[in-house]
């Protein structure tokens, strides 16, 4: 069956400018997370939703946001974009929430200029 | 923040020896999940080990977890150039469902 899938695969944006990207979860997994991953602080976790509703949140800033739709696709929005958003944004899915594995889209890259 | 740390953070070897990589992390987990990331990629997934369990096997790959240390292992064997790529532990605690993760080894295997 096919993987996570995200789209879209690069973008490039300016400062101050907004960027959503997408997520589609393994078919019938209802879990969905969100990382975001630079070279200086690695791999960190953005959020995370389950039928609809954020369980959890990461130590970012409000300009991070996301969703869940009742199909379990999953978009996350960046708001007032700064330079040090340029991140490879992973999107991950599992069947339930605590017990499976996770599995992970080929992300997101943002470069913002 | 990171859960812990991975050692070494740089490995090289030469084709057909085994790989060793180790993981540290901080606090009480409820599984233990290695990944691979091919330079750009998104994470391939490996193996998940339960809190419970000590030792798992997949193909080349074994993973040990020591709760008692807080630590893990993963070892391939026999490696090949295609297994270059960083590695990654990620651990998840009680009750919550966000992976944290080590800071990653990257592996060379020379052909």
């Amino acid at each position: 069956k096919a993987g996570v899938t995200q789209t879209p695969r690069y973008l490039i944006k300016t400062r101050g400018q907004q960027v959503t990207l997408s997520c589609s979860p393994i078919s019938g997994h209802r879990s969905v997370s969100w990382y975001q991953q630079t070279p200086g602080q690695g791999l960190q976790f953005l959020f995370e939703y389950f039928s609809e509703t954020q369980r959890n949140k990461g130590n970012f800033p409000g300009r991070f946001s996301g969703r869940q739709f009742s199909n379990s696709r999953s978009e996350m929005n960046v708001s007032t974009l700064e330079l040090g958003d340029s991140a490879l944004y992973l999107c991950a899915s599992s069947m339930d929430r605590l017990k499976d594995t996770i599995y992970f889209g080929e992300g997101s890259w943002l470069t913002v200029v | 923040s990171q859960q812990g740390e991975e050692d070494p953070q740089a490995l090289s070897i030469q084709e057909g020896e085994n790989a060793t990589m180790n993981c540290s992390y901080k606090t009480s987990i409820n599984n233990l999940q290695w990944y691979r990331q091919n330079s750009g990629r998104g994470l391939v997934h490996l193996i998940l080990i339960r809190s419970n369990e000590r030792e798992k096997h997949s193909g080349r790959l074994r993973v040990t977890l020591d709760t008692s240390k807080k630590s893990s292992s993963l070892l391939i064997t026999a490696s090949r150039a295609a297994d270059t790529a960083s590695y990654f532990c990620a651990t998840d605690g009680t009750g919550r469902r966000a992976l944290t993760f080590g800071s990653g080894t990257r592996l060379q295997v020379q052909p």
